[in-house]
Parts: C-alpha cells; structure tokens; sequence
C-alpha cells in the first residue's frame, strides 16, 4: 500500500510569512495526526482529526495555526504569521479507525523560519 | 499529564554487539501502550515494536525486544547483534489507550550510532 505522502519536503520562509504543508494519508485512514517536532525534541501532537472533525487540537497555537481535513482524505495545516520558534519537522501520521496502535508516518516537512 | 523520559541522548555500539536504550514513563493509567520507534536521516518514523501494558511478557521482534517492567513504569529496548542500518534516532513513545486520548507522546529520543 501507499505510504502517508507529505508535501512539500523543505520549506524556507522568512517570519511573519505564511506557509502551507499538505498530507494525504493511507486510503481509507479514518484519523490523521499533525506533529511538530523541533530539533533536538520528540514530536509532539498539534491536532487529531477523525475523519473530518477535529478531536484534540489542545495544542495547537490556534492564533497563527490552522488546519483542515475536507472530505476526511488530504489535510492542511498552515502557519500565519510564521514565528523563527515554528523552525521544526512537521510530520503527518494516519490510522484506520479501530487500529489502536498502527500509525503510519509521513517524512515529514522541515521548515526553516529566517 | 503522561510524559516519558529517554536519559541518554546518545548511546554507540559496535557491530555485532548488545546495546539496551533506556526509557521511563509517568502515567496514572492501568492500560495503555508503549512503542519505540527509529528515525533515520530520511526523518520517517518507523515501529520497531509495541508493547500492551496488560501483556505481562516482553515483546520481541527479531533482534530486537524490550523490558517492560510496569511497577517501575520502566521500557528499555534491547537491539541484538546491532547492524550499521541499525544507526538512527530512537524514540519511545506512551499511548494512552481510551480512544478520546489517542495520541502518542514521546521522549526526547536516543542518537544510536553503530560503529563498524
């Protein structure tokens, strides 16, 4: 099967631009996670969606980011206005519904904020 | 709050040879599920193997196995006969295992570099 494709793979932008990363996850994947994961540190959940509803997005720096998943497939999460500290890997991850424990991972986008 | 603890940043071994990677958690939970993952260069996170927390027998998958040791809420990974492919980021990584709470939680990770 396909893996969880990501998009793109690196980005560069100055702070206070905007930025776009999109992820299409394994068919028929009911949840999809976005991580961020700055240097040096384990990733850590920014949102959790099922299907097209958001289920913990407690994370989520809600006043410059925002993500989407329309029609519970591709998913979108954007940065408005970049900060230099949103420098990170931002990794997609998806899983069937009733899987418990198997998360596949994209490869992530590596954004660097000058 | 769940959190997990990996204390060595680095760690190194010799081809061939046994290295364990070291791991504590902190949970309130009764059931749950533990993991470690490998992160290569290529920056994909990879399952190396997973462990139910009511599962008293330690999971193994080939060269690699763990010891879980619930009271001391304690998961170190043991790599066997350590291969240069072997060299990577590893991560262990908590879920809890409600449904509402679903998502993992990671340490700070384990350089592994393999020497040959």
């Amino acid at each position: 099967e396909a893996g969880v494709a990501q998009s793109p793979r690196y980005k560069i932008i100055e702070k206070r631009q905007s930025v776009a990363f999109w992820c299409n996850p394994i068919s028929g994947h009911a949840t999809l996670y976005w991580y961020q994961q700055i240097l040096g540190q384990g990733p850590k959940l920014l949102i959790q969606f099922q299907n097209n509803g958001v289920v913990d997005d407690s994370q989520l720096p809600k006043d410059r980011f925002s993500a989407e998943r329309l029609k519970g497939v591709d998913s979108t999460l954007k940065i408005q206005p970049a900060k230099l500290e949103d420098s990170a890997v931002y990794l997609c991850a998806s899983s069937l519904y009733r899987d418990v424990y198997g998360y596949t991972f994209g490869s992530g986008t590596r954004l660097t904020v000058v | 709050a769940q959190t997990v603890t990996q204390s060595q940043p680095e760690m190194s071994v010799q081809e061939a040879e046994t290295v364990t990677l070291s791991c504590t958690y902190d949970t309130s939970e009764s059931d749950y599920y533990l993991f470690w993952y490998k992160q290569p260069p290529s920056r994909q996170m990879i399952l190396v193997i997973r462990q139910e927390a009511y599962k008293q027998q330690n999971a193994t998958e080939n060269r690699f196995s763990v010891n879980f040791q619930k009271a001391a809420k304690s998961f170190s990974l043991k790599i066997s006969d350590s291969q240069l492919g072997d060299a990577a980021m590893y991560f262990c990584a908590y879920r809890n295992k409600r449904r509402s709470q679903g998502n993992l939680i990671f340490g700070k990770g384990t350089k592994l570099s393999v020497k040959p």
